[in-house]
């Protein structure tokens, strides 16, 4: 089946430091969501991404959809202390498949 | 607009006992995926429903475990004679699933406690 890889798993950074964090598949894909999650709240979206290449930014997100449409990355610049949380890839590989996500990674942000 | 609603936010049962997670997708939206996340894990997928249909339940348990989707009403995610293993946050979503533009969007979770 399909499988996301995430990295890093965890990271902990200064407040104000620019961070990246990127997700890798052996499939190819259609979409690409990133989801932040919050303790004990659900996922929020937080930037879709449609076509190989594409470039999309949401304020001081920005992610990119890979060439090869097998990976994508997230950056976020200027981190601040509500930027802690869980992000997370999903893709919507085949239309009437179910959405698969990655493990994650767990960002710290230290004052 | 609301967005997907889950209740409860919190329930709690003994073992044995039935678990009955309610879902209402977005106004309009006709497509409700189920998934559960263990403490410090990602999410799982369990089961994808239209109105009226499974279309995926390849991650959701054989036995003990169902969902629904009606024509009228919530999607119901069902736990049968539940055990401690089942206690987990489930989180229900959905979905417009147009041709072109898909996104999933989470309701709030139950977390449910089995003691």
């Amino acid at each position: 089946g399909q499988q996301l890889n995430q990295s890093p798993q965890s990271m902990f950074i200064q407040e104000g430091e620019d961070v990246s964090m990127n997700c890798t598949s052996s499939s190819i894909f259609n979409t690409w969501l990133w989801y932040k999650q919050d303790p004990g709240e659900g996922p929020v979206l937080l930037i879709a991404l449609y076509k190989a290449g594409e470039l999309t930014s949401n304020g001081r997100l920005t992610a990119q959809f890979g060439i090869t449409r097998k990976d994508s990355f997230l950056n976020i610049s200027a981190s601040i202390p509500s930027d802690v949380g869980i992000y997370f890839c999903a893709e919507d590989g085949n239309y009437g498949q179910n959405f698969v996500f990655g493990p994650g990674t767990r960002l710290s942000v230290l004052p | 607009n609301a967005g997907v609603m889950q209740n409860p936010r919190h329930l709690v049962r003994r073992r044995g006992q039935e678990a009955r997670l309610r879902c209402s997708p977005v106004k309009g939206h006709s497509h409700v995926y189920w998934y559960r996340q263990l403490p410090e894990e990602g999410l799982k997928f369990m089961v994808y429903l239209q109105k009226e249909n499974i279309i995926d339940e390849s991650g959701m348990p054989k036995e003990r475990f169902s969902a629904e989707f009606p024509k009228e009403g919530p999607s119901i995610l069902r736990i049968q004679q539940v055990v401690r293993g089942d206690s987990a946050a489930y989180f229900c979503a959905s979905s417009p699933r147009t041709a072109k533009g898909e996104k999933l969007f989470f309701g709030s979770g139950t977390q449910l406690s089995v003691l």
